[in-house]
């Protein structure tokens, strides 16, 4: 199995464009999950799905953030318009039984 | 005050030492306690998980959680080099698949 597979793996962009980070869950995994990581607020928990539906949304910082999981074998975040606030790392994982399982991420840098 | 609290270190131990990281949490009704490893640039991965008080060993790495002190550490038996790493504790209450993480203690294993 090639893990959970995220894309872009790096992105630069300037303040007001939108962003769009694309996440493949582990074939078979029912739940996703999305994070952000920065150094001063750790790892936070933005939105996570359980058979495609979104379940907590709670941690989408603002209306500028949406996700999306159409099917079981995609989902994306985007933020529109994107600000330097946003620069960060964005995890997306997968979760079988009691492991969530992290894909290599995206580093996201917004001038 | 955080739900999970882990010191930021960093924390350095000799090789062939053992290694103490200690993680409390702020919410009684928690009931899944887990560890992961993060490298420099990469992204988390589980080493354990625990349920029950008490300890749980897996290889060199040893799991103690105490429910009534709320309190869960992981302890690394002859350190390696390769220890080196943040490890991140995280919780969960039952029948939530939410993961809530400190912000790790950075561990360094002199040679």
């Amino acid at each position: 199995d090639a893990g959970v597979i995220q894309s872009p793996r790096h992105e630069v962009t300037e303040m007001g464009q939108e962003v769009t980070l694309r996440c493949k869950p582990i074939s078979g995994h029912n739940s996703l999950f999305w994070y952000r990581q920065t150094m001063m607020r750790g790892l936070e928990l933005l939105i996570y799905f359980n058979n495609n539906v979104p379940i907590d949304d709670s941690g989408m910082p603002e209306d500028r953030f949406s996700a999306k999981m159409p099917n079981a074998s995609f989902s994306t975040l985007k933020i529109q318009p994107s600000e330097p606030r946003d620069s960060a790392v964005y995890f997306c994982a997968s979760r079988t039984r009691e492991t969530q399982y992290f894909g290599p991420g995206t580093r996201l840098l917004v001038l | 005050q955080k739900e999970v609290e882990q010191n930021s270190g960093p924390l350095s131990v000799p090789e062939g030492a053992i290694a103490s990281l200690n993680c409390t949490y702020s919410d009684r009704g928690s009931q899944s306690f887990f560890w992961y490893r993060q490298y420099s640039g990469k992204s988390p991965e589980l080493i354990m998980f625990i349920y029950s008080n008490g300890d749980k060993e897996d290889g060199r790495f040893t799991a103690q959680l105490n429910k009534a002190s709320q309190y869960v550490s992981l302890l690394i038996r002859d350190s390696q080099p390769s220890d080196s790493a943040t490890y991140l504790c995280a919780v969960t209450n039952f029948g939530n698949e939410k993961l809530t993480f400190g912000t790790g203690t950075r561990l360094t294993i002199i040679p």
